[in-house]
């Protein structure tokens, strides 16, 4: 059973625009939610996490947005470039789950020059 | 500061054979995690080693085990090779581990086939 899902398997989106992906999950007792970044040949690489007390967090071009409510995050980056294609994993983790890393499937995200 | 490192990069062995996996966290690390991951599943977590001291387990069969050494480093061992334990498997490593909220560093990933 999957407790963080990411549905789309991949995602391509024209260089300077706006790339979105979303990430759900099932578990309300995560707390912590992470995305990490992967190249090919590469170990993933963390680039933004997001507390469940808050709805938004911001590190340059990339946000993340979380709806509690829903169990829903999803990551913003804008503008997008040919070098963010990658395979993008979405993580959670909750003190109460013993603060594992539970990871969706990931994205394939691919900018297009 | 010189990241994770995991050796060997890439491994090829045969059903019923075991294998040894070796992780170098990064200097002053303390936590080392062991990650499985296949096509379509994710990295799905395997087990945490902190000070010497296995701390948190997934959902994986005995024929998984693992340690960790006085200074750190880490080995993932896989006895009985099914062709299903074919997968990358990653290290991470990190100060304080899943106590916290600290960031995990992943290595590049030891690619194993099972033929």
């Amino acid at each position: 059973d999957q407790q963080v899902k990411q549905n789309s398997p991949s995602l391509s989106v024209q260089e300077g625009r706006i790339s979105i992906l979303n990430c759900d999950y099932t578990n309300s007792m995560f707390d912590y939610f992470l995305w990490y970044k992967k190249y090919p040949a590469e170990g993933p690489t963390f680039l933004i996490s997001i507390s469940s007390i808050k709805d938004k967090n911001e590190d340059g071009r990339f946000t993340v947005f979380l709806n509690k409510s829903a169990k829903h995050l999803s990551l913003h980056i804008v503008p997008s470039q040919p070098g963010d294609s990658a395979v993008y994993f979405c993580a959670a983790s909750g003190k109460e789950y013993g603060n594992k890393l539970v990871f969706g499937a990931g994205t394939i995200l691919r900018v297009k020059s | 500061k010189a990241g994770v490192t995991q050796t060997p990069r890439y491994l090829i062995k045969t059903r019923g054979q075991q294998v040894t996996l070796s992780c170098s966290p990064i200097s002053g690390h303390r936590s080392v995690s062991w990650y499985q991951q296949t096509p379509g599943q994710g990295l799905q977590f395997l087990f945490e080693y902190f000070s010497e001291t296995q701390r948190n387990k997934g959902n994986f069969p005995g024929r998984f085990s693992g340690r960790q050494f006085s200074n750190s480093r880490s080995e993932m061992n896989v006895s009985t090779l099914e062709l299903g334990d074919s997968a990358l498997y990653l290290c991470a490593s990190s100060l304080w581990g899943l106590t916290s909220t600290d960031t995990q560093y992943f290595g590049p990933g030891t690619r194993l086939t099972v033929l």
